[in-house]
């Protein structure tokens, strides 16, 4: 039960593109199509904003989007914006009912 | 409206214990499997622990394995963490969550701070 790596911080410009990488072994993320992403804004409980690798949950903006490639999951968020400030950790399942998380990664947008 | 409301944290000495509950609104609480996830200050999530919709199966993180038992009461529509000889490393935010099939949290509580400290 090791955690997914997740790079510690990225940053970008209102209106950019960025992408956030999670990257597990072939006992989860590869051996899955089951990898879920958080968006956890200071001192809230996180909120779900995809899972299965790609699929958004309702009310979640398209501008979030999920691909997985081997032993590595990527959330992008496009045309960003000042409220996408927040820390975001993906998790993937990890046999026998288990789940992984990632370190998370802290968005900056400048 | 999913509303989850945990409750039961607190300041505890090295090798005492704890019981979570975490009262649950707004869905049929006996039909989902729930989740215990928690959160250093200042660090990232950890996934605890999961039971089933009936209670009949449960799992653990092998960090808390044998000294935690999840369980739940379908009849109260709440859910509990008995927590049993704890750690410093214990420390953390206590998160319950309604799962999206088996195993992924998908609404979440606001959490509740146990602090294990002498």
């Amino acid at each position: 039960q090791s955690a997914l790596t997740q790079p510690a911080s990225v940053s970008g410009s209102p209106g950019q593109s960025i992408t956030i990488s999670c990257t597990g072994t072939s006992s989860d993320i590869g051996g899955y199509n089951y990898v879920s992403w958080y968006q956890q804004h200071p001192g809230k409980a996180p909120k779900l904003i995809l899972y299965n690798v790609s699929d958004r949950p309702s009310g979640v903006s398209n501008r979030f989007s999920g691909s997985k490639s081997g032993n590595t999951a990527s959330l992008t968020i496009s045309g960003l914006q000042a409220e996408d400030e927040a820390d975001y950790y993906c998790t993937s399942y990890s046999g026998s009912s288990t789940r992984v998380f990632g370190g998370g990664t802290k968005l900056t947008v400048l | 409206e999913v509303h989850l409301l945990e409750s039961g944290g607190g300041l505890v000495q090295p090798g005492g214990s704890l019981r979570l509950s975490c009262a649950a609104s707004g869905f049929t609480f006996s039909s989902y499997a729930m989740s215990w996830v928690r959160q250093a200050p200042g660090k990232g999530l950890e996934w605890v622990s999961i039971i089933s919709a009936n209670g009949g199966s449960t799992y653990y993180a092998d960090s808390v394995k044998g000294r935690f038992t999840i369980s739940r009461d379908n009849s109260k529509n709440t859910l509990y963490l008995q927590m049993n000889t704890l750690r410093a490393d214990d420390t953390a935010v206590y998160y319950c969550a309604k799962n999206h099939g088996t195993t992924l949290p998908e609404y979440w509580g606001q959490g509740t701070l146990v602090t294990v400290s002498s």
